[in-house]
C-alpha cells in the first residue's frame, strides 16, 4: 500500500495563477480532507469529503475548491493563487467517521505564491 | 469544540519518561481526546485516542482523570527520534463539526542526548 500520496511535492506560482494539488489514497477510505499549515502553526482544515460526490467546507475554505468523483482521489484546486496561500498543504484520509480518529496524512505539498 | 491548552515547548533527555499535559476545561460529554505527532516536513501521525481513565498502546499512554478536564500523554523512555511537535485535539470529531477542528500550535518536544 502506498497510503496517501500527494503531488507535486513543491510548487511555485505567480499571483493569479490556478493549479490543482493532487491527493490519492489506496486504503479504500471514505473520508478525506485537506489541511494547510503555515510556519510555526498548527493545521487548519480547508475542505473535507465523507464519500464520493460529497464534500463540505472546513475552517478556511475561501479560495479553494474540491471535488470527489472517486473514493481514491480528492484534488484541491486553487482558483486564483494569492501570496496568503503560501503554505504546506496536507491531504489526509480516514476509515472512520471521526475526523480526529487515526487520520493518515500524506507527505505534503509545499506551495509558494509570488 | 473544546479549547485546548498545551505547553509551547518541552525539553528532556534520552531514556527519560516525558509527560505532556493538555488542559480542556470545557470538554463535552461526547468529546474524545486525540494526540498526534508531527516530525519536520511530514504530515501528522496518530498516536493515541481515549475517552476516560487510561489508554495504552505500543507507543504511548494517555491518562485522563475522572473530570476529564485535562489529559496527559506519556512517552516512556524517549529517544532522539521522539523530537517532534505533539498536538492534543478534543471533540466529538464527527464530520458535522468538522469545520471546528483545530490542531492548535502543539507542544514542541526536544530530546537531548
Amino acid at each position: 500500500n502506498a497510503g496517501v500520496t500527494q503531488t507535486p511535492k513543491f510548487q511555485v506560482l505567480k499571483t493569479g495563477q490556478s493549479m490543482t494539488l493532487q491527493c490519492a489514497q489506496d486504503m479504500n477510505h471514505e473520508y478525506m480532507s485537506w489541511y494547510r499549515q503555515d510556519p510555526g502553526m498548527g493545521l487548519r482544515l480547508i475542505h473535507y469529503s465523507v464519500g464520493a460526490g460529497i464534500t463540505d467546507q472546513g475552517e478556511v475554505p475561501n479560495g479553494y475548491n474540491v471535488s470527489r468523483s472517486t473514493t481514491e482521489d480528492f484534488p484541491l484546486r486553487l482558483l486564483s493563487a494569492a501570496p496568503s496561500q503560501t503554505s504546506v498543504y496536507f491531504c489526509a484520509s480516514s476509515s472512520v467517521a471521526r475526523l480526529g480518529y487515526e487520520q493518515f496524512f500524506g507527505p505534503g505539498t509545499r506551495l509558494t505564491v509570488l | 469544540l473544546a479549547k485546548t491548552t498545551q505547553p509551547i515547548s518541552m525539553d528532556s533527555y534520552e531514556g527519560q519518561e516525558v509527560n505532556i499535559t493538555c488542559s480542556h476545561n470545557n470538554i463535552a460529554t461526547n468529546d474524545y481526546i486525540t494526540w498526534y505527532q508531527q516530525f519536520p516536513s511530514q504530515g501528522p501521525r496518530f498516536i493515541i485516542q481515549g475517552y476516560k481513565t487510561k489508554v495504552t498502546n505500543e507507543v504511548a499512554s494517555l491518562f485522563i482523570p475522572a473530570d476529564r478536564k485535562s489529559s496527559t500523554l506519556s512517552l516512556p523512555r524517549v529517544s532522539l527520534s521522539d523530537t517532534a511537535v505533539y498536538y492534543c485535539l478534543v471533540g466529538d470529531m464527527g464530520y458535522s463539526s468538522a469545520s471546528k477542528i483545530i490542531f492548535g500550535s502543539g507542544t514542541r518536544l526536544s530530546i537531548r542526548p
